[in-house]
């Protein structure tokens, strides 16, 4: 089982410019997750799933969108990257309790 | 006033001192975990717990819920457990986490 992957891993934006980044997972886990990390800030809540086609709002959703179209994947996207978005990216899957975070991804904001 | 807080917020030790690294929580917890984050890496869960101790080769987490405390013990620390530690707490619904900060362990040879 590869468990939970992203891509990419690095990306670096203009201002303006649009991406998605992909979360799969092969565990068959309901709920999934987007964080992002910033340095003395700890891991916040983007956006989560509680089920395919599922999503909801976590602590910091303005600027970014989300889609589980399929049960394995979560698509975190940004329509108009702005600076205050370059952070470390991760996903995160869970059945229950015990959370399974994918490599993250670098995003660079210029 | 975060959640979950964790103390001290970066540590330095010597190999083969005891650590202990803490967390406390505001609110009520369904469980608890501590991950493990290696510079540039990725986040890694060592312990889930709602109560008592857990114990994994140097790594033992304990739990106070009266107190809303835990800790995370490193026996014989190596320069390998360099790393950040982090504490998250289930608080509700949705299997959601509210994490700590993290602490900056740095283990010298």
């Amino acid at each position: 089982n590869a468990g939970v992957t992203q891509t990419p891993k690095f990306r670096v934006l203009k201002t303006g410019q649009s991406m998605t980044l992909l979360c799969a997972q092969d565990m068959n886990h309901e709920y999934m997750y987007w964080y992002r990390q910033d340095p003395g800030m700890g891991l916040r809540l983007i956006h989560y799933s509680v089920g395919e086609g599922t999503t909801a709002k976590g602590e910091v959703p303005d600027g970014y969108n989300v889609s589980r179209l399929k049960k394995q994947n979560f698509l975190l996207g940004l329509e108009s990257a702005a600076p205050s978005q370059t952070s470390v990216y991760f996903c995160a899957s869970s059945s229950a309790y015990e959370q399974y975070f994918g490599p993250g991804t670098r995003l660079t904001v210029t | 006033k975060n959640e979950v807080e964790q103390s001290p917020q970066n540590l330095t030790a010597q190999e083969g001192e005891f650590i202990t690294i803490n967390c406390s929580y505001s609110v009520g917890i369904s469980a608890l975990h501590w991950l493990q984050q290696h510079p540039g890496g990725g986040i890694v869960s060592l312990f889930m717990l709602s109560s008592g101790k857990k114990k994994h080769g140097r790594l033992i987490a304990t739990i106070n819920i009266q107190e809303k405390h835990s800790s995370l013990h490193i026996t014989a620390s190596h320069p390998r457990d360099s790393a950040v530690y982090i504490c998250a707490a289930h608080t509700g619904a949705n299997s959601k986490l509210t994490f700590g900060k993290g602490i900056t362990l740095s283990v010298r040879p």
